[in-house]
């Protein structure tokens, strides 16, 4: 599987946007980019994914770089509630690349 | 729609007894996931099934652990015996494999502690 590299940990403020930054220089052309997070004792939850094209929904953006060897997930205002640690993760989409492969994550805290 | 429902929450045992750990997928998902996740190796897939037959098992960590999907709303993960390292947080999740269709929706977990 394709290797993410993401920050250990971020820091922001309540109501302010949050860029989470993700490294996946070996991403192959096939390969989605997947943003899943786990909020403090729960298990992970899907934020958003894309292939080459900018991504939004009602819970982020998702900004892929034209050489798509990195990405960035949006927050546009961050919460309390949007504490937790964010995972990106890289999918291949043949039917057997099923898996998710979660590395470290970035933890994110906000600042009330 | 309840979710992946996953029982007991919590578990604490004993060394050398079997746990057995239940999930129940979202009604009408096809795909069943555990996952592992502990502090020192993070979130770990252990076995999936696609349509209830096991697809990739390569993560179970050795034979005392055994999963099975006996029927598309029910599975089990067992471990037997138990060890103090088999402590951890076992997720599931399960899937609508649909086209592009990716999203994993995951359970609350079982805590297992095995003293």
């Amino acid at each position: 599987d394709a290797k993410t590299t993401q920050p250990n940990s971020m820091e922001s403020n309540e109501e302010e946007p949050v860029h989470l930054p993700c490294n996946h220089s070996t991403i192959s052309g096939t390969d989605y980019i997947h943003w899943y997070r786990q909020l403090p004792s729960q298990g992970p939850e899907y934020v958003i994914h894309g292939l080459t094209s900018n991504v939004n929904n009602r819970m982020a953006s998702l900004a892929i770089a034209e050489d798509r060897k990195s990405s960035t997930l949006i927050l546009h205002r961050a919460t309390l509630r949007d504490a937790a640690v964010y995972y990106c993760i890289l999918r291949g989409a043949g039917e057997g690349a099923q898996k998710l492969v979660f590395g470290q994550g970035t933890r994110l805290t906000i600042n009330p | 729609d309840a979710g992946v429902i996953q029982s007991p929450r919590h578990e604490v045992t004993e060394m050398g007894q079997e746990v057995t750990l239940r999930c129940k997928p979202i009604s009408g998902h096809n795909s069943l996931f555990w996952y592992r996740q502990t502090m020192m190796r993070g979130l770990e897939l252990l076995i999936y099934f696609n349509n209830n037959v096991p697809i990739d098992d390569s993560g179970m960590p050795e034979d005392r652990f055994s999963a099975k999907m006996p029927n598309a709303s029910f599975s089990t993960l067992k471990i037997q015996p138990s060890e103090p390292r088999d402590s951890a947080v076992y997720f599931c999740a399960s899937r609508l494999q649909q086209g592009r269709t990716d999203t994993q929706y995951f359970g609350p977990g079982t805590r297992l502690t095995v003293l």
